[in-house]
């Protein structure tokens, strides 16, 4: 098992610029996540999905759009690209039942995106 | 402490010493939390979790307790390594939102040689 893949890992974006950072998981796990992190900070969630075709908006959804075609893949959109949201990114899954068992989840090795 | 909410930034501990990392959290119906180790560079990894009907859970020189009536966990690393060297988040599946993963703000240990 590959677990959670990024790409890219890294990309510079100028200011307008659109794009998308992708996330995959072989793990069949359920539940999708997309974080941000700034420097010296926690994590912060912009969406994550319960299954595939439902999202949902995390703490910072602002500028960004997601997808959940399929069970594996999650997508992070970026429309127009702003200096704020220059940040290392991370997808993660994991199992869940709502109201039942909930496993850990597992992080990809992030994308670091700066924006200029 | 550092709480799904509030954080210690920096706890700086001797080569050797034990470390002893808090959090705190506020929703008296969480049943399951999550330590991760994030290391410069790299994604969170899992450590070790627990469920709320048990107080304490051992890994290899971890061990996360967990006290109820207070709302408190932490976690303790025997005999600290350069190695651990890290930020450590406890995370906890939120069950107004879909379990999805809450996250404290992270203590960064630092160990001294």
């Amino acid at each position: 098992n590959a677990g959670v893949t990024q790409t890219p890992k890294f990309r510079i974006l100028k200011i307008g610029q659109s794009m998308t950072l992708q996330c995959t998981q072989d793990m069949n796990h359920n539940y999708m996540y997309w974080y941000r992190q700034d420097p010296g900070m926690g994590l912060k969630l912009i969406y994550y999905s319960v299954g595939a075709g439902i999202t949902d908006k995390g703490e910072v959804p602002n500028g960004y759009n997601v997808s959940r075609s399929t069970t594996e893949d999650f997508p992070l959109r970026l429309e127009l690209a702003a200096p704020s949201q220059t940040s290392v990114y991370f997808c993660a899954s994991s199992y869940s039942i709502r109201g039942g068992t909930n496993t850990e989840a597992f992080f990809g090795q992030g994308t670091r995106l700066t924006v200029v | 402490g550092e709480s799904v909410g509030l954080h210690l930034p920096t706890l700086s501990v001797q080569e050797g010493d034990n470390s002893i990392i808090n959090c705190a959290y506020s929703n008296s119906a969480s049943d399951y939390f999550i330590w991760y180790k994030q290391e410069s560079g790299k994604g969170p990894q899992f450590i070790i979790d627990i469920r709320s009907n048990m107080d304490k859970r051992q890994g290899q020189r971890v061990t996360v307790l967990l006290n109820k009536t207070v709302k408190h966990l932490s976690l303790q690393i025997a005999a600290t390594q350069p190695g651990d060297s890290a930020v450590y988040f406890c995370a906890e599946p939120s069950r107004n939102a879909g379990n999805m993963l809450t996250f404290g703000g992270g203590t960064r240990l630092m160990v001294k040689p």
